[in-house]
């Protein structure tokens, strides 16, 4: 079954330190996610993107985040300076249309932990 | 905005019994899709209900999206250890590419 990979599986960062997760979405997929779980808490979307720019995004996403698709497999999540509040899940999806019939896929998540 | 409530929180059972996971919404549902996570783990993708009325089967897991398409119940059937976790009922948010989570059912099974 083809499945979202998420690297690293846990990325430990200091506080004030830039973190990239990576996302390898499935390959025929268009559209991309990423969601935030703090531990114990709802998961909260961040952002959407298609066709190479970012189609939605919540109040959550500011301008420390960045997403990029920098090839044709990876899709990226920078977080520029971390904050000690930034240390959570962070799950990647991708879905292959907007049809409602097209399920949306989750990666098994990258635990940030900012010190 | 929408809004996906789940009830109950948490729930404990002994194996063998049946349950019931609620999960509504603030406005019609589209599409509405349960998953499954485990403590600290990623989504696994469960069931999707899309028209109002229908009603979904996996193993011992049912789904069914009312008529009116603003509440959906997960019912397990001779609960297991294994199905213990946090369920999640999510929604594209209508009209837009966010999508929404509930705010999870805890489920422990004892053995």
């Amino acid at each position: 079954e083809p499945e979202v990979t998420q690297t690293p599986s846990h990325q430990v960062t200091q506080m004030g330190q830039e973190v990239i997760l990576r996302c390898v979405p499935i390959s025929n997929h268009l559209y991309f996610y990423w969601y935030r779980q703090i531990l114990g808490q709802k998961v909260e979307f961040l952002v959407s993107f298609y066709n190479n720019e970012i189609s939605e995004k919540s109040e959550i996403f500011d301008d420390q985040f960045s997403v990029e698709r920098p090839d044709g497999s990876n899709f990226t999540l920078k977080i520029r300076s971390t904050k000690l509040e930034d240390s959570a899940m962070y799950f990647c999806a991708s879905r292959r249309g907007l049809a409602e019939q097209n399920i949306q896929y989750f990666g098994a998540g990258t635990r940030l932990s900012v010190l | 905005s929408q809004e996906l409530e789940q009830s109950p929180q948490s729930l404990i059972v002994q194996e063998g019994k049946n349950l019931t996971i609620n999960c509504t919404s603030s406005k019609t549902l589209y599409g509405l899709y349960w998953y499954k996570q485990k403590y600290g783990e990623g989504l696994i993708f469960l069931m999707m209900l899309q028209k109002g009325g229908e009603e979904k089967s996996h193993e011992k897991i049912t789904a069914k999206l009312d008529e009116k398409k603003q509440q959906s119940s997960l019912h397990i059937t001779a609960s297991q250890p294994s199905h213990a976790g946090i369920y999640l009922c999510g929604a594209f948010h209508s009209g837009t590419y966010k999508y929404i989570f509930g705010t999870g059912t805890r489920l422990k099974v004892l053995a």
